[in-house]
């Protein structure tokens, strides 16, 4: 079983729609969670970073933590052609000593 | 300047040859990581060290080494390279919070 499991898409939205991206995770253990967008070709940029259940926003980012149901989710709202890339999830755990990604969730935003 | 840069960008190399990819930080950061990444596939962790005098194994360590020379300079070698080596290779740098940052990457290939 995957450390984190994300859909590879892609995932298609139209410009200015809200556009979902899910991460599940195997171990109750995990910490923290982080996502990354991943232009192609170019180097992971660290979007947002979540520790404790709910919430947490950032202009026009939202991450989500479920950490009974084991998930992590992305939304990006008012999408633009721009977020076109490869969202990827992680988490850590055993205070930081472990870091695992998922292979990433490709977005589509079509203008 | 960049905070985390990694030389060379590109690398054509043989069969047997023994290669060196180096990676540098500005960031002041303790913690430094080796990553390859295959196309459509996620991160993979190679090498990891939490400070100058700590290295560890990731998931896929066989065929690569080591060495962190100071707290900014965290070097990949592949003793003898092989075909399926061929990848594109990420250094990244991170504090106790594991917020990653990662340097532009090397393109390797391995004939």
């Amino acid at each position: 079983q995957k450390e984190v499991e994300q859909n590879s898409g892609p995932l298609s939205v139209p410009e200015g729609a809200i556009a979902s991206l899910n991460c599940t995770y195997s171990d109750r253990v995990s910490q923290s969670f982080f996502w990354y967008r991943q232009y192609s070709g170019k180097s992971p940029e660290l979007i947002m970073s979540i520790y404790s259940n709910g919430d947490k926003e950032d202009g026009r980012f939202t991450a989500q933590l479920n950490k009974a149901s084991q998930y992590v989710s992305l939304l990006i709202r008012d999408s633009q052609p721009s977020d076109s890339a490869t969202y990827l999830c992680a988490v850590a755990k055993y205070n930081f000593n472990k870091f695992y990604f998922g292979s990433g969730t490709k977005l589509n935003v079509k203008p | 300047d960049a905070d985390v840069t990694q030389t060379p960008r590109n690398r054509i190399t043989k069969t047997g040859k023994r290669i060196m990819l180096e990676c540098s930080q500005t960031k002041g950061h303790d913690r430094m990581y080796w990553y390859r990444q295959d196309p459509g596939l996620g991160l993979q962790l190679i090498y990891y060290s939490f400070d100058v005098k700590d290295i560890n194994k990731g998931e896929i360590s066989d065929g690569y080494s080591v060495s962190r020379q100071a707290q900014a300079k965290f070097s990949l070698s592949l003793e003898s390279a092989i075909p399926n080596q061929t990848a594109l290779y990420f250094c990244a740098t991170s504090a106790r919070d594991n917020e990653q940052f990662f340097g532009p990457g090397t393109r390797l290939t391995v004939l």
